[in-house]
C-alpha cells in the first residue's frame, strides 16, 4: 500500500517570502505521479502542480516549483514570492499509473498562512 | 464548460435517513470518483467508476452505494445515514491524455451533517 506523509500541520510565511512544504510517500512502484493540490477557504481542490516519476527535470508553474528527489521518496513544493491568495491547505498526492482510473493517495495537510 | 459540479453543496441529516449526492461534470471524462474528507485527513477513496454502467470499491466503501448510468453523471447513494459519515465528500472526474497523463479535477464539495 502507498503511504504519503506531510509532516508539518502548519506553517507560516511573510507575504513575498518563499516557504517550502515537506512531503515524503513510500511505494515499491516505479511508475507514478506525484501531486500538489491547494484547498483555500472555499474548500475547492485546486491542482498546483504535477509531477512524473520518470522525469528527472523538476516541474514549475510560474512562482510554484518541486524539488523531486526519487530515492529519497521525497517531493517538496516551494513556493515563491508568497502572496496572501496562497493562504490554503496544502495536499501533497500521489497515483499509480494503471492504464485505467488511477486512484490518489492524498497526505494529511499543510495548512499555511501568508501574513502581511 | 461548468466542470465538475455536485448537488447539493450543504445538507442536514438525521441518523437512519437516506439521500443520494448528485455529481456531474461536462467534459466527457471516462472516469468519475467519490472521495470524503475528514478534519485533519486527506480525502479517502469511497467508490469509483472506469466508465458507464461500471463502478468499484475504493477504499473506505461501507455504508455508501453508487450508480452511474450516464457518463456524465455519479451519483453516491447513503442508505442509513450514520454519524460517522458526517464529512465533505468531493467529487472528481478524469482522462488519459494522448500522452498517458491522467489530471482529476474536483468539484467544490458536499458538506453533509448526520444528527
Amino acid at each position: 500500500a502507498q503511504t504519503v506523509t506531510q509532516s508539518q500541520p502548519e506553517m507560516s510565511v511573510q507575504e513575498a517570502e518563499t516557504v517550502t512544504l515537506s512531503c515524503t510517500y513510500d511505494t515499491s512502484e516505479n511508475n507514478y505521479y506525484l501531486f500538489w493540490y491547494k484547498q483555500p477557504p472555499s474548500r475547492q481542490m485546486i491542482l498546483v502542480i504535477r509531477q512524473e516519476a520518470y522525469k528527472q527535470q523538476n516541474a514549475t508553474e510560474n512562482r510554484f516549483s518541486v524539488n523531486f528527489q526519487k530515492a529519497a521518496k521525497s517531493f517538496s513544493l516551494k513556493i515563491s514570492d508568497s502572496q496572501l491568495g496562497d493562504t490554503a491547505m496544502y495536499f501533497c498526492a500521489f497515483m499509480i499509473l494503471t492504464g485505467t482510473a488511477s486512484k490518489l493517495t492524498f497526505g494529511t495537510g499543510t495548512r499555511l498562512q501568508v501574513t502581511l | 464548460n461548468a466542470g465538475v459540479t455536485q448537488t447539493p453543496k450543504f445538507r442536514v441529516l438525521k441518523t437512519g435517513q437516506s439521500m443520494t449526492l448528485l455529481c456531474a461534470q461536462d467534459m466527457n471524462h471516462e472516469y468519475m470518483y467519490w472521495y470524503r474528507q475528514d478534519p485533519g485527513m486527506g480525502l479517502r477513496l469511497i467508490h469509483y467508476s472506469v466508465g458507464e454502467g461500471t463502478t468499484a470499491k475504493g477504499e473506505v466503501p461501507d455504508g455508501y452505494n453508487v450508480s452511474r448510468l450516464k457518463k456524465q453523471n455519479f451519483l453516491l447513494g447513503l442508505e442509513s445515514a450514520a454519524p460517522s459519515q458526517t464529512s465533505v465528500y468531493f467529487c472528481a472526474s478524469s482522462y488519459w491524455t494522448s500522452g498517458g497523463q491522467e489530471t482529476q479535477y474536483f468539484g467544490p464539495g458536499t458538506r453533509l451533517l448526520v444528527l
